[in-house]
């Protein structure tokens, strides 16, 4: 089961917009990870948050981190065609490294 | 540095066979997990391994199961294949056990049962 949940499920932009994309989890975490997948293929770590910071910030992206909410977004400023891909975020709630994903988002960027 | 290796990529098999895929993390990395994507389940967590142990597992049948080698090198084997099984699966490598450690993954091994 999965314990995040990820919103929009899909996201259509032009190129240059912006895009951004939120999680929510249930439980308690320690760290929130995002990652980029492109057609099916292996996961790109993109940003790591820990539980308490607020936000971060990597090249064009920039992800916040609200644990009162339980939630996460990730912003990709100046969208580019070659981040049409699917997004996850991840938590890890218990010692050790598994990670429990979100159902992901899937963003189209539009050139 | 070499990213983390997975193989074979693709896979086909039948059901009732068993199969086992190889995962090779980065070199200094001596955390290894596996995790399943199919598309009605998304990704989910089968085990992890440090220091040839297995220190994490999720809710799998005992069919899963996997080593973790002196070198890091880790293997899952499945046995008894079974249709639901068609899967992609993904091995993450990290420097160490700990929450909040990156987690490098692999390309993945695509594995088809008829």
């Amino acid at each position: 089961s999965q314990q995040g949940e990820e919103d929009p499920q899909a996201l259509s932009i032009q190129e240059g917009e912006n895009a951004t994309m939120n999680c929510s989890y249930k439980t308690s975490i320690n760290n929130l990870q995002w990652y980029r997948q492109n057609s099916g293929r292996g996961l790109v770590h993109l940003i790591l948050i820990r539980s308490n910071e607020r936000e971060k910030h990597s090249g064009r992206l920039r992800v916040t981190l609200d644990t009162s909410k339980k939630s996460s977004s990730l912003l990709i400023t100046a969208s580019r065609a070659a981040d049409t891909a699917s997004y996850f975020c991840a938590t890890d709630a218990e010692y050790g490294n598994k990670l429990v994903f979100g159902a992901g988002t899937i963003l189209r960027v539009k050139s | 540095k070499a990213g983390v290796t997975q193989t074979p990529r693709y896979l086909i098999k039948t059901r009732g066979q068993q199969v086992t895929l190889s995962c090779s993390p980065i070199s200094g990395h001596r955390s290894v997990s596996w995790y399943q994507q199919t598309p009605g389940q998304g990704l989910q967590f089968l085990f992890e391994y440090f220091s040839e142990t297995q220190r994490n597992k999720g809710n799998f049948p005992g069919r899963f199961s996997g080593r973790q080698f002196s070198n890091s090198r880790s293997e899952m084997n499945v046995s008894t294949l079974e249709l639901g099984d068609s899967a992609l699966y993904l091995c993450a490598s990290s420097l160490a056990q700990g929450a909040g450690l990156e987690q490098y993954f692999g390309p993945g091994t695509r594995l088809t049962v008829t």
